[in-house]
């Protein structure tokens, strides 16, 4: 069946730091792959999306690199903020233009001050 | 432009009652999500519409869980009877359909607490 894995524990970094998040998937092949924000009480927000055949996008200070062959996205914050402390998800969307999605677990980032 | 507004924000009922919910999607969304979120877990899809018909409903418990979405604007779904486990977040979603690069905008989500 088809499995999403995001860092389970909380990521711990220090202002000013590049936080990484890592996203892994299994059993799918998704034309694109998606990152949401959720902060507690709200739910996800858009931040970024990157198409299969792209390697890597940027925004502001957002990073996300897909690697179809290793199954992998990788979510960059660089200059860290506390206000960047959040919990990040990703969603992998179908090739067949359903876009029905399926989301990863989501990992929690604390920026420490 | 207004956001997705979901109704209740928070429930709390004993197991074995009813309970239902409601999402207005932001104007001239044609897809609409029914996701829910256990604490801890990522959103799950219950059930996705396409104007006022089913995409996909293949995650949704129907033998206690239905939805609907008549007229193919606002959106219901209802639980019942409640069991202990659906307690979680209801988060409703709706997306435009011009292509893949559209996203989904999410509502604040109804948390529900089955006592």
């Amino acid at each position: 069946s088809q499995k999403i894995e995001q860092n389970s524990e909380a990521l711990n970094i220090q202002e000013g730091k590049t936080a990484t998040l890592t996203c892994n998937y299994t059993n799918y092949s998704p034309a694109y792959l998606q990152w949401y924000r959720q902060d507690p009480g709200r739910g996800p927000v858009f931040l970024l999306l990157i198409r299969e055949n792209e390697k890597e996008k940027r925004k502001e200070r957002l990073k996300v690199t897909f690697d179809t062959t290793l199954k992998q996205s990788l979510f960059h914050i660089t200059a860290s903020q506390p206000a960047d402390s959040a919990t990040y998800l990703c969603a992998l969307g179908p090739p067949s233009g359903t876009y029905k999605y399926i989301f990863g677990t989501g990992t929690r980032l604390k920026v420490l001050a | 432009e207004a956001g997705v507004a979901q109704s209740p924000r928070y429930k709390i009922i004993e197991k074995r009652q009813s309970v239902a919910f409601w999402c207005n999607p932001i104007s001239g969304h044609a897809t609409l999500y029914w996701y829910q979120q256990i604490l801890g877990q990522g959103p799950k899809l219950l059930i996705q519409f396409q104007n006022n018909g089913v995409v996909d409903d293949s995650q949704l418990p129907k033998d206690r869980f239905s939805a609907e979405r008549l007229k193919g604007v606002d959106s219901t779904l209802k639980i019942q009877p409640a069991k202990l486990e659906d307690s979680a977040v209801y988060l409703c979603a709706s997306r435009n359909n011009r292509g893949p690069q559209d996203t989904q905008y999410f509502g604040p989500g109804t948390r529900l607490t089955v006592l």
